[in-house]
């Protein structure tokens, strides 16, 4: 059975610029989760999918949005990107949101903002 | 400061050597406490994962401890090898549970030397 998935595996950006970030979920899991793994630091909660709808939020600004499609997989945007933006960006997935079942992380994207 | 802290930052040990790292949490209650492994370039993968009554759960060569009166957990790797080199990360479930609730430590990244 297929992992999670994520594309692209590096991206490259400039300043100002907006990135797309796309991750596929294990089949038959319905909930997403974004976080963002800077350097030195521990993962932080982005965005949290869960059957189309955005469920929760961390303490980002709204330049960091994202969806999910029909078929759960999901897509995180950054838009004006800064300097600081620049780390690994994981996704999990899981059969709920809630505490039943386990989280599975994909092998994340790899931002650099220059 | 920081709900979960580790210690230490980064370690180097040999192969075959044993080595423990630390976990020292704020967080009390809680709902569970996991030891994740990442692979550099990959996202994080669950060893273990302990509720706030258990006090110790094994994994193969990892072995996690949890002294819920000190709010300390240790994660001890027995006859080293190779792939373990990775970081380790801590993370506690607060009380009211789901994973975009999740406080991740920042994670001691290890080395292991032939």
């Amino acid at each position: 059975e297929a992992g999670v998935t994520q594309s692209p595996t590096h991206l490259i950006k400039t300043r100002g610029q907006q990135a797309t970030l796309r991750c596929s979920p294990i089949s038959g899991h319905t909930s997403v989760y974004w976080y963002q793994q800077a350097l030195g630091l521990g993962l932080q909660f982005l965005l949290w999918y869960d059957e189309g709808e955005e469920r929760n939020r961390g303490n980002f600004p709204p330049r960091f949005s994202g969806r999910q499609f029909p078929n759960y997989s999901s897509e995180l945007n950054v838009n004006a990107l800064e300097l600081e933006d620049s780390a690994l960006y994981l996704c999990a997935s899981s059969l709920d949101g809630g505490r039943a079942g386990e989280q599975y992380f994909g092998p994340g994207t790899r931002l650099t903002v220059t | 400061k920081n709900q979960v802290e580790q210690s230490p930052q980064s370690l180097i040990i040999l192969e075959g050597k044993n080595c423990t790292l630390q976990c020292n949490y704020t967080v009390s209650p809680f709902s569970n406490l996991r030891w994740y492994k990442q692979d550099t370039g990959r996202g994080p993968v669950s060893l273990t994962i302990m509720t706030f009554s258990e006090n110790t759960k094994s994994n193969g060569r990892y072995t996690a401890t949890l002294d819920a009166d000190t709010k300390q957990s240790s994660l001890h790797i027995t006859a080293s090898q190779l792939s373990d080199s990775a970081s380790y990360i801590c993370v506690v479930s607060p009380p009211e549970g789901g994973y975009n609730k999740l406080i991740f430590g920042a994670g001691t990244r290890l080395a292991v030397h032939p």
